[in-house]
């Protein structure tokens, strides 16, 4: 079965720290990862995604992904977070496509909470 | 550019009435449209998506249905409500996938259904 996991409910930093957001998956074939924001009461934001090529991802507001084949993970990272990360992270992994639609499968969300 | 609208952004509707939930896309022609539901804050769940005018693909089975009847517009609908249809609704758009290409889908803003 295709799954993505993120295993932790909740981050907290402290602004100015830099920050992990995990995610690990498992999926048939070589992925396709993403990660997504959620602001409260809006909908998903495209941060970064991994397709192919250089193992680290840079993406939007400073976030970069590294995608490490052998531990099947795929972490959101930022060397200095800001109060305003604070939000839902969503990691996502898209299968083998069928019937001609991207299918994205998600994972049940992180909360960061970036603390002055 | 490319933008999505969704629209109402909030509705309250009391239990057996019906639904309608209307999402467009500008800026892109023939694209794949997707309706996702997340309950309580987190998990998203695909409910439908299609490739094509008339075409649509369910999921999982509810008391949901989707219609596509121009290329760039996609509308959720119910015809009785049930209290378990309160969420919020996501419409999202991508380009063709036409084979795993690791299209980025893009959501819209969000609908917030609240049956009582």
């Amino acid at each position: 079965a295709q799954s993505v996991a993120q295993p932790e409910d909740q981050v907290n930093v402290a602004e100015g720290n830099p920050l992990t957001v995990k995610c690990t998956y498992s999926v048939s074939g070589n992925p396709y990862l993403f990660w997504y924001v959620q602001y409260p009461n809006r909908g998903l934001q495209f941060l970064l995604k991994y397709i192919t090529g250089d193992n680290l991802v840079k993406g939007s507001y400073g976030f970069e992904a590294e995608f490490n084949k052998s531990q099947t993970s795929f972490h959101l990272k930022k060397p200095s977070a800001l109060v305003s990360d604070s939000a839902l992270y969503f990691c996502a992994v898209s299968p083998l496509v069928s019937g001609g639609y991207n299918k994205l499968i998600f994972g049940a969300g992180t909360r960061l909470a970036v603390h002055p | 550019s490319q933008t999505i609208h969704q629209w109402p952004a909030t509705l309250v509707q009391p239990v057996g009435s019906p639904l309608s939930l209307e999402c467009t896309v500008e800026g892109t022609s023939n694209p794949n449209l997707y309706w996702y539901r997340q309950a309580a804050g987190r998990g998203l769940q695909l409910l439908f998506y299609s490739v094509g005018i008339g075409q649509i693909s369910s999921e999982v089975p509810q008391n949901l249905s989707a219609s596509r009847p121009q290329d760039r517009q996609f509308i959720l609908s119910s015809k009785k409500l049930l209290l378990s249809d309160s969420g919020f609704y996501l419409c999202a758009w991508s380009v063709q996938a036409g084979g795993r290409t690791g299209n980025t889908i893009y959501f819209g803003e969000g609908s917030w259904l609240t049956v009582v």
